[in-house]
């Protein structure tokens, strides 16, 4: 299966630390992006690693790439409350395949 | 440039109802992939189409559910006699293909509930 399996499922965090979601996959990809989705809203894209690339940043977004690995991670830092949402990694190979996602929970 | 847009936002229907959902994808957008969700998980892939042409359907359950994106107007995908577990969200996303632009954009998705 091609699909990316994130973990945690579910992660609670104070405001102020850091949060790391991994996503794992089994074939090749072309790229690997990063979504996140409020309370059952449409994804908004955060950011897109190439095959290429090993490390991405954006704002207090820190995406890394392992293809040896068929890994990714997807840092936030300094995480504000704002950023309590679901966090999908989608594998862009063949074709768009969703992750089931982390649920991200920051306490204020 | 108006986003993606999706309607109705929720819509409600009786078993052996027919369903219809609208995407329009953003402007100079050709490609329009669709998924559903049901709650707690995330989006499966149901089919990938261009105008006029459908790309990839390989998620689209055989029976009762079509979709189709013509030359004019929006995306449409129907369910014909749906069944309780029809009941989820639906996505469109919509897609400008090149280097760099590999970005799905996402609509804000059509809420079906079958009662």
């Amino acid at each position: 299966s091609q699909q990316g399996e994130e973990d945690p499922q579910a992660l609670s965090i104070q405001e102020g630390e850091n949060a790391t979601m991994n996503c794992s996959y089994k074939t090749s990809i072309n790229n690997l992006q990063w979504y996140r989705q409020n309370s059952g809203r449409g994804l908004v894209h955060l950011i897109l690693i190439r095959s290429n690339e090993r490390e991405k940043h954006s704002g207090r977004l820190r995406v890394t790439l392992d293809t040896s690995k068929k890994s990714s991670s997807l840092l936030i830092t300094a995480s504000r409350a704002a950023d309590t949402a679901s966090y999908f990694c989608a594998l862009n190979g063949q074709n768009f395949v969703f992750g089931p996602g982390t649920r991200l929970s920051v306490l204020p | 440039n108006a986003g993606v847009m999706q309607n109705p936002r929720h819509l409600v229907r009786r078993r052996g109802q027919e369903a219809r959902l609208r995407c329009s994808p953003m402007k100079g957008h050709s490609h329009v992939y669709w998924y559903r969700q049901l709650p707690e998980e995330g989006l499966k892939f149901m089919v990938y189409l261009q105008k006029e042409n459908i790309i990839d359907e390989s998620g689209m359950p055989k029976e009762r559910f079509s979709a189709e994106f013509p030359k004019e107007g929006p995306s449409i995908l129907r369910i014909q006699q749906v069944v309780r577990g029809d009941s989820a969200a639906y996505f469109c996303a919509s897609l400008e293909l090149g280097h760099p632009k590999e970005t799905q954009y996402f609509g804000p998705g059509t809420r079906l509930l079958v009662l």
